[in-house]
């Protein structure tokens, strides 16, 4: 069974630093690009970013949003995708998806994780 | 950026009537179009991939249709556990983008 487990998420002041993991079992998570996409409370869902493959040599792209400030990374060996956050906003306030495109097409998500930046 | 356009942005219907969504894109997409249902605090869930394949696992009351700029999404007959915000989501280049969101609600 594909499962995504997001976590890491929390209260951090503007201007300050967080890393959300996305913990993946039940495929083969070397080979599938690994995406971040985020919703504020009562809003649409929002593209983060996106790690590739190290087939694609983990090729990453993110919203203009929040290029320069947030970085996607992978750990094939634990199965693992990360988001790296700095120079938190109160904007970036959202739940954090992470979702699997194996083949480009989106498949599954995982249950979410609050990240809420205010002083 | 392509931008996605979904309309209604919400509707009322009943158990047993025919729904359909559309979205449409800013410039052509071929097939890479998703939809997803997301239902109060859950994660979205995945129905539609490649515009009209249905993911593994969701009922066939489910169908996608369109290719190029203009896509829909028909749910055949209604049931009381479709009632939900439905997005699309286009593919084919960066940034990937949603829809505003279609909510469907019981009338």
């Amino acid at each position: 069974e594909v499962q995504l487990v997001e976590s890491g998420g929390g209260l951090v002041q503007p201007g300050g630093s967080l890393k959300l993991s996305c913990a993946a079992s039940g495929f083969t998570f070397s080979g599938s690009a690994m995406h971040w996409v985020r919703q504020a409370s009562g809003k649409g869902l929002e593209w983060v970013g996106l790690i590739r493959s190290k087939a694609n040599s983990y090729a990453t792209a993110y919203a203009a949003s929040v290029k320069g400030r947030f970085t996607i990374s992978r750990d094939d060996s634990k199965n693992t995708a990360y988001l790296q956050m700095n120079s938190l906003k109160t904007e970036d306030t959202a739940v954090y998806y992470c979702t699997r495109h194996p083949n480009e097409d989106p498949d599954y998500w995982g249950q979410g994780t609050l990240v809420t930046v205010s002083s | 950026d392509i931008q996605m356009t979904q309309s209604p942005s919400s509707l009322s219907a009943s158990v047993g009537d025919r729904v359909t969504i559309t979205c449409r894109a800013s410039q052509g997409i071929s097939n890479y179009l998703a939809w997803f249902q997301q239902k109060p605090g859950k994660a979205p869930k995945s129905l539609i991939y490649a515009a009209s394949s249905l993911q593994s696992g969701v009922p066939s009351k489910f169908s996608g249709s369109g290719s190029g700029t203009d896509f829909t999404l028909t749910i055949s007959s209604l049931q009381p556990e479709d009632f939900a915000t439905y997005y699309c989501q286009q593919y084919k280049s960066n940034p990937l983008t949603f829809g505003g969101g279609t909510k469907v609600e019981i009338k």
